[in-house]
C-alpha cells in the first residue's frame, strides 16, 4: 500500500536537546510539507520542499532544520532553539499542481520534559 | 494573505441529525478548497474537495459548495452517524505568489455525535 509513514508516535525530549521526526512515503510525490499543529487550533507550516535538495522556510520555520536527500525522505530536526516545541507534528505529500491534493501521515507527538 | 475561518465548537448533536459546518474563506485568485477529518491521535484525511466556482465535492455522505460570490464553503451532512465524531477543517490552498502550495487552515470544529 502506497502511503506516508511518521515515526516515532510519541518522542520526548529533554530541555537542551535537539530531536528528529521521520517522515518517508512511497508515493512518488515531489513536493512534502511539515505542519505543526497546536491544541485547539489549525496546522501551520514549518517548512517544505519541491523538489529533492530544495526546500524553503514556511510560517514558523525558527527552531527548525529539514533536509531533503531523497525524493523518499523529509525528516524535520526540531533543536533546542524552539522555545515551545511539544506539539502534533504532520507530513504531508503531493503530487501534481501546487493545488492539488495534501496527503497526511499520522504525526508524531513531541513533548518536552 | 489567505485566510480561513470556520465556526465555533465544538457542535454536540444526536444520531440521524442534520449537520452544517460553517466556513469562510480569504484569498487571492482562485483557490481549492477542502474539508479535512480528523479522528483522535491520528493524521488528517480528505473528506472532499472543491477546485473552481459552483463545484460540489461529496464523499461518504458529506457535501460542500464552493460560493465564490460569499466565499464559502460550509459542509453538511443530512444525517449523521456516532462514527462521524471528529475534528473537522477547512482549508484552502492556492498558485499565487510564493505560496508554494501551502495549506491554509481553520482553528477545526470539533463533532460530537450522541447515539
Amino acid at each position: 500500500d502506497g502511503g506516508i509513514t511518521q515515526s516515532p508516535k510519541y518522542l520526548f525530549r529533554k530541555e537542551g536537546q535537539n530531536v528528529t521526526l521521520s517522515c518517508e512515503q512511497n508515493l512518488n510525490h515531489d513536493a512534502m510539507y511539515w505542519y505543526r499543529q497546536d491544541p485547539g487550533q489549525g496546522l501551520r507550516l514549518i517548512y517544505y520542499s519541491q523538489i529533492v535538495n530544495d526546500f524553503q522556510k514556511g510560517d514558523i520555520a525558527e527552531g527548525y532544520s529539514v533536509s531533503r536527500e531523497k525524493k523518499e525522505s523529509f525528516p524535520l530536526t526540531v533543536t533546542s532553539a524552539q522555545k515551545n516545541p511539544t506539539a502534533f507534528y504532520l507530513c504531508a505529500s503531493r503530487t501534481g499542481t501546487i493545488t492539488d491534493t495534501q496527503y497526511f501521515g499520522p504525526g508524531t507527538r513531541l513533548t518536552v520534559l | 494573505g489567505n485566510s480561513v475561518t470556520q465556526m465555533e465548537g465544538p457542535v454536540t448533536l444526536s444520531e440521524e441529525a442534520f449537520l452544517t459546518i460553517n466556513c469562510t474563506y480569504t484569498a487571492t485568485g482562485y483557490p481549492s478548497l477542502f474539508w479535512y477529518v480528523q479522528y483522535p491521535g491520528e493524521g488528517l484525511q480528505l473528506l472532499l474537495k472543491a477546485t473552481k466556482a459552483d463545484d460540489k465535492g461529496s464523499n461518504k455522505g458529506f457535501e460542500a459548495t464552493y460560493r465564490k460570490e460569499t466565499t464559502s464553503f460550509h459542509l453538511e451532512k443530512g444525517s449523521v452517524q456516532v462514527s462521524d465524531s471528529a475534528v473537522y477543517f477547512c482549508a484552502l490552498t492556492n498558485a499565487g505568489g510564493t505560496s508554494y502550495g501551502k495549506l491554509t487552515f481553520g482553528q477545526g470544529t470539533i463533532l460530537t455525535v450522541h447515539p
